[in-house]
């Protein structure tokens, strides 16, 4: 199995500032995801995180306002820049491994 | 369009009794089906997987089925217990051209488990 380790779990975030999250994995994946989760809500991705690449963001998402890093096989960053009430929601790294899709724990953001 | 509907939407069971939850999909070419478990504040946990060749597959108390024919499966709960009170969420993998495996997301059911 993989687990994903994802920092902040939890973060208040003042309207107009921009957070980083981090997703680190115990595996080796070449690609990571990131979902967002709005509440009530199922999980939507917002892009898919390729090492040595850029990003590729789905309809909805820009890299401006979700720019992604992934400098190794085993590490990510997602940005959430200049933060409004919005994207109040729960951020999920992803990826798959040996067939199976693993999530991390989420990182719970409010935006104030 | 490619969709993942779920039903109910909520369901509340007494511990100890069977629950089964519905999950219809429009998703053409379909790769494989995925339920998970999502506990409140916690990340979704793989529960199945199935391949359209494959009819059920069992993780304990959680049995799900998979109808390829008439795009159905279920996720059959056995003896309820508390700790089975989350969402369960059908995940539908569409190999559409270029795309290698993206996953629709169902809603999910919120399954509340009372003693």
């Amino acid at each position: 199995s993989a687990v994903i380790s994802q920092k902040p779990s939890r973060d208040i975030c003042q309207r107009g500032t921009s957070l980083t999250i981090q997703c680190q994995v115990d595996s080796q994946v070449t690609m990571m995801f990131w979902y967002r989760q709005q509440p009530g809500q199922s999980l939507t991705l917002i892009a898919t995180a390729n090492q040595g690449s850029e990003a590729t963001y789905e309809s909805g998402f820009v890299i401006d306002k979700f720019p992604i890093s992934r400098p190794n096989l085993t590490f990510s960053t997602l940005t959430v820049s200049n933060m409004s009430p919005e994207d109040s929601s729960i951020y999920l790294c992803s990826v798959e491994f040996v067939n199976t899709i693993y999530f991390g724990e989420g990182s719970w953001l409010t935006v104030v | 369009k490619n969709q993942v509907e779920q039903s109910p939407q909520s369901l509340i069971i007494l511990e100890g009794k069977n629950c089964t939850l519905q999950c219809n999909y429009t998703v053409s070419p379909f790769s494989n089906l995925r339920w998970y478990k999502q506990d409140t504040g916690r990340g979704p946990v793989s529960l199945t997987i199935m391949t359209f060749s494959e009819n059920t597959k069992s993780n304990g108390r959680y049995t799900a089925t998979l109808d390829a024919d008439t795009k159905q499966s279920s996720l059959h709960i056995t003896a309820s217990q508390l700790s089975d009170s989350a969402s369960y969420i059908c995940v539908v993998s569409w190999v559409g051209s270029g795309n290698t495996g993206k996953l629709i997301f169902g809603q999910g059911t919120t399954l509340q488990v009372k003693p």
